[in-house]
């Protein structure tokens, strides 16, 4: 089975400045997705970003990158500029698609991100 | 444009009493449907998934079942609701590209 791991259960940054997120994952497939989601206190989970295993470039919405590593596992996401609106809890999540298992989304911890002015 | 409504929004049930959320997808067909718990603001728990109508999978052994009794919605309910079922729960649904939408959750407390 898959595990996701984010170790960093709270994380804070400054207005304006870059912070990253890490997230590390295991699995024995060689195709797959992973997802980053933002929870807002609104508690709506809203998809940040999205990268497919078999790209090399890395993904890139705005202000939002991710540096995949995959032989490494990891998938990292990048935040510039950060902006009050930032401040939520981010999940690092992994896609399935394999066998009877294809297309479930199997979730990190989640990090607390706080943006201070 | 797909839309997904999951409510209620927030419930408070005593505990032995019964549960039903439910979850409607709109603008698309045939999804994938998820029921997934959040619990003490963590990370999210898959429960149920469903590929189709009357077809739905358990992830985790527990006192909650599953239903699609339409191709568009999706229905989580309890016949006697634990102190342990409280919880934030999520709908969601897939499609072709993959990506997941939730619904806007329901906040469950038993008491």
């Amino acid at each position: 089975a898959q595990t996701v791991t984010q170790s960093q259960p709270e994380m804070s940054v400054q207005e304006a400045e870059t912070v990253t997120l890490s997230c590390t994952y295991d699995t024995s497939e060689n195709n797959y997705y992973l997802f980053w989601y933002k929870q807002p206190p609104s508690r709506q989970m809203i998809l940040v970003i999205r990268q497919e295993a078999y790209k090399q470039q890395n993904a890139t919405e705005n202000r939002f990158s991710v540096n995949f590593q995959k032989a490494a596992k990891s998938f990292s996401l990048k935040i510039s500029d950060s902006q009050l609106g930032d401040t939520a809890m981010y999940f690092c999540a992994f896609m399935t698609l394999k066998g009877t298992s294809y297309g479930k989304l199997t979730f990190g911890q989640g990090t607390i991100l706080t943006v201070h002015p | 444009s797909q839309t997904i409504h999951q409510w209620p929004a927030t419930l408070v049930q005593p505990v032995g009493s019964p549960l039903s959320l439910e979850c409607t997808v709109e603008g698309t067909s045939n999804p994938n449907l998820y029921w997934y718990r959040q619990a003490a603001g963590r990370g999210l728990q898959l429960l149920f998934y469903s590929v189709g109508i009357g077809q739905i999978s358990s992830e985790v052994p527990q006192n909650l079942s599953a239903s699609r009794p339409q191709d568009r919605q999706f229905i989580l309910s309890s016949k006697k609701l634990l102190l342990s079922d409280s919880g934030f729960y999520l709908c969601a649904w897939s499609g072709r590209n993959y990506g997941y939408t939730f619904g806007s959750g329901t906040r469950l407390t038993v008491v």
